[in-house]
């Protein structure tokens, strides 16, 4: 099976402008969370969407935003971009459903840069 | 609100050393608890979760409800166990990440 798989790889953006990053899961995963990942914050939840529905939030402002088709792929935006939103973007996917126990897998990330 | 604390950011051992990483973790009801690893240059992977009381690459976690903690065990590290250890709490869909240890073991 191919691994989760995300675009761009790297990304440079100014501040104000807005991105949007893509997320591919493993085929049959029907469950994607996007993660934020910086030296001072470490890993921190974004979203996870499920079947097309944001099943669950992170603490971030709503500049952050995503969605999830009906193959799975999900993608996320961020407006108004700052300074401090440069970091990697992970994606996760995972089986989902009612399986109590989801283990995810990882894809490489978005490096996210804001000047 | 969930929290998963890692005590050490890094941790250094020799080679045949036994290591321990440190996870602690408060929510309030029964959480799934996972070990995730990154090696260098290489994306996040999970190494185990507590639900499946297993041993992957001779490495071990038990899941202390008492203590309110999951700690990662191996009796004998090998150089090749040098990489970011996260332990991560699993509740409702939401998952929370520690701030990750920095394993090296040196030869």
């Amino acid at each position: 099976k191919a691994g989760v798989t995300q675009t761009p790889r790297y990304l440079i953006k100014t501040r104000g402008q807005q991105v949007t990053l893509s997320c591919s899961p493993i085929s049959g995963h029907r469950s994607v969370s996007w993660y934020q990942q910086t030296p001072g914050q470490g890993l921190q939840f974004l979203f996870e969407y499920f079947s097309e529905t944001q099943r669950n939030k992170g603490n971030f402002p709503g500049r952050f935003s995503g969605r999830q088709f009906s193959n799975s792929r999900s993608e996320m935006n961020v407006s108004t971009l700052e300074l401090g939103d440069s970091a990697l973007y992970l994606c996760a996917s995972s089986p989902g459903g009612t399986s109590k126990s989801s283990e995810q897998y990882f894809g490489p990330g978005t490096r996210l840069t804001v000047t | 609100a969930q929290r998963v604390t890692q005590p050490e950011k890094l941790l250094s051992v020799f080679k045949g050393a036994p290591v321990e990483l440190k996870c602690n973790y408060s929510y309030s009801g029964s959480p799934e608890l996972f070990w995730y690893v990154q090696y260098s240059r290489q994306r996040l992977q999970l190494l185990l979760r507590h639900i499946s009381r297993e041993s992957i690459k001779g490495f071990t976690a038990d899941l202390n409800k008492g203590e309110t903690s999951f700690h990662l065990k191996k009796p004998f590290a090998q150089e090749e166990d040098s990489a970011m250890y996260y332990c991560a709490l699993l509740s409702a869909g939401k998952s929370t990440f520690g701030d990750g240890t920095t394993l090296t073991v040196k030869p």
